[in-house]
């Protein structure tokens, strides 16, 4: 079955420090990932994703993420945190045996607080 | 351009009543989700359709879920004989089916529902 962890219920950095946001997953074939980022009474806003090529993923905002596949994680980070970046992180992982369509399995979030 | 709306916004109802939730997909994305987000369960799959393909309900927490998207547009979620423990926020997404933003799922801003 598929499966998302986020170890880390909260997150606490002070602005101007690079942040790091947790996240392992368990697939049974290749893994898209995903993190989405969600601010008070929104939805959830798209960051970056993972489906092939470069490990190394680009996303808004700054963030990046780092595929790796032995240690099946997927990190959000970015090196200069910013009050604005307060808000609470989803990590998301979809099969790829299930072909490029289907439901978003989730994390339980991480909780990010920049301080100034 | 406009993204995935939802409506409304918050609604309050008592127990034992029916709601219905409406969700209106970004032009073009033949996919859509819905998702529910609750403090004790996180964010879970609810149904997903994808063009003229029978749904995917396996999400459905009970029969008393059941959801429809007229004319591969808007779809309708819809609770009957609510009960307390289906205050969450839902969500609906959407997504394209081909392009270089496949299988991206954007967000709306969900629907607070509460049950009184």
């Amino acid at each position: 079955a598929q499966s998302v962890a986020q170890p880390e219920d909260q997150v606490n950095v002070a602005e101007g420090n690079p942040l790091t946001v947790k996240c392992t997953y368990s697939v049974s074939g290749n893994p898209y990932l995903f993190w989405y980022v969600q601010y008070p009474n929104r939805g959830l806003q798209f960051l970056l994703k993972y489906i092939t090529g470069d490990n190394l993923v680009k996303g808004s905002y700054g963030f990046e993420a780092e595929f790796n596949k032995s240690q099946t994680s997927f990190h959000l980070t970015k090196p200069s945190a910013l009050v604005s970046d307060s808000a609470l992180y989803f990590c998301a992982v979809r099969d790829s045996n299930g072909g490029s369509q289907g439901n978003l399995i989730f994390g339980k979030g991480t909780k990010l607080s920049v301080k100034p | 351009g406009a993204g995935v709306s939802q409506s409304p916004s918050n609604k309050v109802t008592e127990k034992g009543k029916d709601v219905e939730l409406r969700c209106d997909p970004i032009s073009g994305h033949t996919a859509l989700y819905w998702y529910r987000q609750s403090l004790g369960q996180g964010l879970e799959f609810l149904i997903y359709f994808q063009g003229n393909s029978a749904p995917d309900k396996s999400g459905l927490p009970s029969d008393r879920f059941s959801a429809e998207r007229t004319g591969g547009s808007v779809s309708t979620l819809t609770i009957q004989r609510t009960q307390q423990e289906d205050s969450a926020v839902y969500l609906c997404a959407s997504s394209l089916v081909t392009g270089p933003r496949q299988g991206t799922q954007y967000f709306g801003p969900g629907t607070r529902l509460t049950v009184l």
